[in-house]
């Protein structure tokens, strides 16, 4: 079964430093990963995906993730946090070749950006 | 930008009573999904459908609830006799595809507060 797990439930960066998220995954088939991003009181938005093209994903607002099958992550970063990025970010896994249409989510990260 | 959206926004019902969350999706989309995320926990897929009946659903859905699209355009969930525990933001999602690599999107989500 597939499952995602990302390694920190909270994460503080000053404004201007660079942002690292991480999150494993665990999929039995070529799975398809994205982030999404809550803000407070907002829906879920799509930051970027990876479904077994380039390895190095780019998405909005700068953010971008690296697929790496040996490692089973699939790490965000942006080289320089803004006041804006403050927000709970979800890695999400689902099952390309089994055809699962749910998503499985992270338990999130919550990213407090300081001034 | 078209958007999923869910009314209302916030619902506060008392224990055994059926409430019904609306959502209406992106309009050219054809898979429409339900996820609830309790208070502090991680999100949680609840049922997926496609062409006017489920096609997939977790152990989380279980006889309270049921989802209908009852014309062209709402997806309801309805929860036939609440319990406190079904306390939760509710999530709607819609894609245009239904394979795993599909992105999803989500709207804004309803809190549901049983007492």
């Amino acid at each position: 079964a597939q499952s995602v797990t990302q390694l920190d439930s909270h994460v503080s960066v000053s404004e201007g430093t660079p942002v690292l998220l991480r999150c494993n995954y665990s999929s039995s088939y070529s799975p398809s990963l994205f982030w999404y991003v809550q803000h407070p009181n907002k829906g879920l938005q799509l930051l970027l995906k990876y479904t077994s093209a380039a390895t190095l994903v780019k998405g909005i607002n700068g953010f971008e993730a690296e697929f790496k099958k040996s490692e089973t992550s699939f790490h965000l970063t942006k080289p320089s946090a803004h006041m804006s990025d403050a927000a709970e970010y979800f890695c999400v896994v689902s099952d390309l070749a089994s055809g699962t249409y749910k998503y499985i989510f992270g338990t999130g990260t919550r990213l407090k950006v300081l001034a | 930008e078209p958007e999923v959206t869910q009314t209302p926004s916030h619902q506060v019902t008392q224990m055994g009573q059926e409430v019904i969350l609306r959502c209406v999706p992106i309009s050219n989309h054809l898979y429409f999904y339900w996820y609830r995320q309790i208070l502090g926990q991680k999100v949680e897929f609840l049922v997926s459908f496609y062409n006017n009946e489920i096609s997939e659903k977790s152990e989380i859905f279980d006889d309270q609830f049921s989802v209908e699209r009852p014309d062209g355009s709402n997806f309801t969930l309805k929860i036939r006799s609440t319990k406190l525990e079904d306390s939760a933001m509710y999530f709607c999602a819609s894609s245009l595809l239904g394979a795993g690599g599909s992105e999803q999107y989500f709207g804004p989500g309803t809190r549901l507060t049983v007492t």
